[in-house]
């Protein structure tokens, strides 16, 4: 079980928006920023959001994430085929003294 | 470029050892916090082990605590893994990442390390 929550699995059609949100706690979540990674099949995780909130560059504007409290959420908008990958958000646990990630989520692209 | 290849995995019996190497090029290494992730098959990114730029700080996690060993020779622009002791369940694809957090984070291709009799 991931220190880290994240849904299994989401979904949308082209064009729509969607939301994948990352649970955590005051140890990580709630006191250091969050990254988001994006994994395609068969490749290594791309960092895709870092410091939360910020794209680096080459990420398209239609990335972006947030965070409030101990929760981190990554938004798909103007969703496109190639969208289709693996999803991770990360984030240093104080009170474990290492980096711990979500479950992952699968994005469909229907 | 910034590139990031690691080496050494493969097939080892339960109970051994293996050494895992990442080559770095394209970047300042010493400049750089390290870590290792793994990946079982048909799962999510496990991390298991971070390195500070100079080599004075090392966290595990719990699962590889005291059979693991992560050291890294910014002189050969190179970061390693000791795995000992492997178990059934350390089988997984194994990356070096650079800077998990900020906007530094980079990862290599991986290698595969299968512990199986």
């Amino acid at each position: 079980q991931s220190v880290l929550t994240q849904p299994p699995s989401a979904s949308g059609t082209p064009g729509q928006r969607v939301t994948i949100s990352c649970s955590g706690s005051s140890a990580n979540i709630g006191s250091n920023p969050v990254n988001w990674y994006q994994q395609l099949p068969g490749t290594a995780p791309k960092l895709l959001i870092y410091s939360s909130n910020q794209r680096p560059s080459g990420v398209p504007d239609r990335f972006s994430g947030s965070t409030s409290g101990t929760s981190a959420s990554l938004a798909i908008s103007g969703l496109q085929s190639e969208d289709e990958a693996d999803y991770y958000c990360v984030a240093w646990d104080d009170r474990l003294n290492g980096w711990v990630f979500g479950g992952g989520t699968k994005l469909t692209v229907l | 470029e910034v590139q990031l290849v690691e080496s050494g995995g493969g097939l080892v019996q339960p109970g051994g050892s293996l050494r895992l190497s990442c080559g770095a090029s394209g970047f300042t290494l010493s400049s750089y916090n390290m870590n290792w992730v793994r990946q079982a098959p048909g799962k999510g990114l496990e991390w298991i082990s971070y390195i500070s730029g100079g080599g004075y700080s090392m966290y595990y996690a719990d699962s590889v605590k005291g059979r693991f060993t992560i050291s890294r020779d910014n002189a050969k622009n190179s970061l390693y893994l000791q795995m000992n002791s492997l178990r059934a369940e350390d089988t997984a694809v194994y990356y070096c990442a650079r800077e998990l957090g900020g906007r530094g984070g980079y990862w290599g291709q991986g290698t595969l390390v299968t512990v199986s009799s």
